[in-house]
């Protein structure tokens, strides 16, 4: 089975550049997660949608940061215009509906660099 | 405020010996916690699981324990393998009326020497 899918795996931008971030959650898993890692903060929950509905967006450093899900197997973290300070490895994770809902299933990252 | 800590950023262990990794709470309303294992250039990946009600997990080599009056839990792996050597995060989750947020600590670098 395919796990979570994440695209780009690296990406490398200048400062005031529009980056979108994919993902592709585990097929039939019914909520979604970005995550963003830094030394300084750890791993930060930025959103997380829920049958394609997005339920806490807290997370979300500030206005240039966006997200969506416009089905059940594609989502999007959008920031424009970038900063440097957003250079971070951004994780996309997936859980199941039911019991299992507390597991998360990450993917593998993609790693931002705004220059 | 860190809701969870994992106050040991590394540790050390010899092969076949146990590892003991740490983790701290604050919110008595988290009602699931979890282990992530991270290797470098991937993401983590979910170890192993506890329910508040319960004090004991295990699978395998890998043993959670859960104190729920000391808002301290554990991670055993026993023996320990130099393929254990990772980054381990404890999360947990169901606090803030969600019970699908995670929140992480800030993970304890494990390394298994031969």
């Amino acid at each position: 089975d395919a796990g979570v899918i994440q695209s780009p795996r690296h990406e490398v931008t200048e400062m005031g550049q529009e980056v979108t971030l994919r993902c592709k959650p585990i097929s039939g898993h019914n909520s979604l997660f970005w995550y963003r890692q830094t030394m300084m903060r750890g791993l930060e929950l930025l959103i997380y949608f829920n049958n394609n509905v997005p339920i806490d967006d807290s997370g979300m450093p500030e206005d240039r940061f966006s997200a969506k899900m416009p089905n059940a197997s594609f989502s999007t973290l959008k920031i424009q215009p970038s900063e440097p300070r957003d250079s971070a490895v951004y994780f996309c994770a997936s859980s199941p509906r039911g019991a299992a809902a507390e597991t998360q299933y990450f993917g593998p990252g993609t790693r931002l660099l705004v220059l | 405020d860190q809701q969870v800590k994992q106050n040991s950023p590394s540790l050390s262990v010899q092969e076949g010996r146990i590892s003991i990794l740490n983790c701290d709470y604050t919110h008595s309303m988290f009602g699931y916690f979890l282990w992530y294992k991270k290797y470098p250039a991937e993401g983590p990946t979910f170890l192993i699981s506890i329910s508040s009600i319960k004090d004991k997990n295990e699978d395998g080599r890998f043993t959670v324990f859960l104190n729920k009056s000391a808002k301290h839990l554990s991670l055993h792996i026993v023996p320990s393998q130099p393929g254990d050597s990772a980054v381990y995060f404890c999360a947990a989750s169901g606090t803030s009326g969600s019970a699908r947020q995670l929140t992480f600590g800030s993970g304890t670098q494990l390394t298994v020497l031969p």
